[in-house]
């Protein structure tokens, strides 16, 4: 069936970077596109972007673009998430979402989610 | 950005009962290309990543009960559960994938009355 497997927890002071991975199986890779999605405890989902798989092309969020990069390896299967100068209001869990085709939108399958603290 | 919200933001139905959540976008999400409406909905129950219920505003996702149905085109859209069981306490989200960037409504929780 069908899984996204996510990276484990980050903690992270204020400035740094974070990578977050997310590896799916149960599907080709390069046919689907991967979307990130996070969401502040206790609030709703933010939208940072997506990848398309097959070619590489990235879409962002313009609210994140400056300090988002969206990346993946089709050798080893896997996605990425990397947000820079982190500060305390990007504590939050990030989710990989498959797109429903290659530069899809239309989220299907979820990751299981990836928690990053952001503390001093 | 296209702002998705939702009524009610929580809502009591007692079991076996009909639960009815709207979600009413700022700008239409129907796509004059293919008359098909951008619109999802999902389930999220506590500590658990989101599931798609539905897609294109009326077609459920594999694997989904039938008690789930969406209905509605251009700025405003139903999630009907039919008949409430036990296991569908959550919060439930609509969310536009018309226009970038990809905007969700502000949830709407849902209990057992």
């Amino acid at each position: 069936q069908i899984q996204l497997v996510q990276s484990g927890a980050e903690v992270k002071t204020p400035g740094a970077s974070v990578r977050v991975s997310c590896k799916p199986s149960g599907y080709t890779f390069t046919n689907y596109a991967i979307n990130w999605v996070r969401q502040v405890p206790g609030q709703s989902l933010e939208w940072l972007g997506c990848i398309n798989v097959g070619n590489g092309n990235t879409e962002y969020s313009q609210k994140f673009q400056d300090r988002v990069t969206i990346l993946r390896d089709t050798f080893a299967n896997t996605a990425y998430v990397e947000v820079t100068s982190l500060r305390s209001e990007d504590t939050a869990v990030y989710f990989c979402v498959r797109g429903s085709g290659p530069g899809s939108w239309r989220f299907d399958h979820w990751g299981q989610g990836t928690l990053v603290t952001v503390s001093s | 950005d296209i702002v998705m919200t939702q009524s009610p933001d929580s809502l009591a139905v007692s079991l076996g009962e009909r639960a009815t959540i709207n979600c009413k976008s700022s700008q239409s999400v129907l796509s004059s290309a293919n008359n098909k409406n951008y619109l999802s909905w999902f389930q999220q129950k506590p500590g658990q990543p989101p599931k798609t219920l539905i897609s294109a505003a009326s077609t459920r996702e594999s694997g989904v009960p039938d008690r789930f149905s969406g209905s509605g085109s251009g700025t405003d859209f139903t999630l009907t559960i039919s008949s409430l069981q036990a296991e569908d306490v959550a919060i439930y989200y609509c969310q536009q994938y018309h226009t970038g960037p990809i905007t969700f409504g502000q949830g709407s929780r849902l209990e057992i009355k």
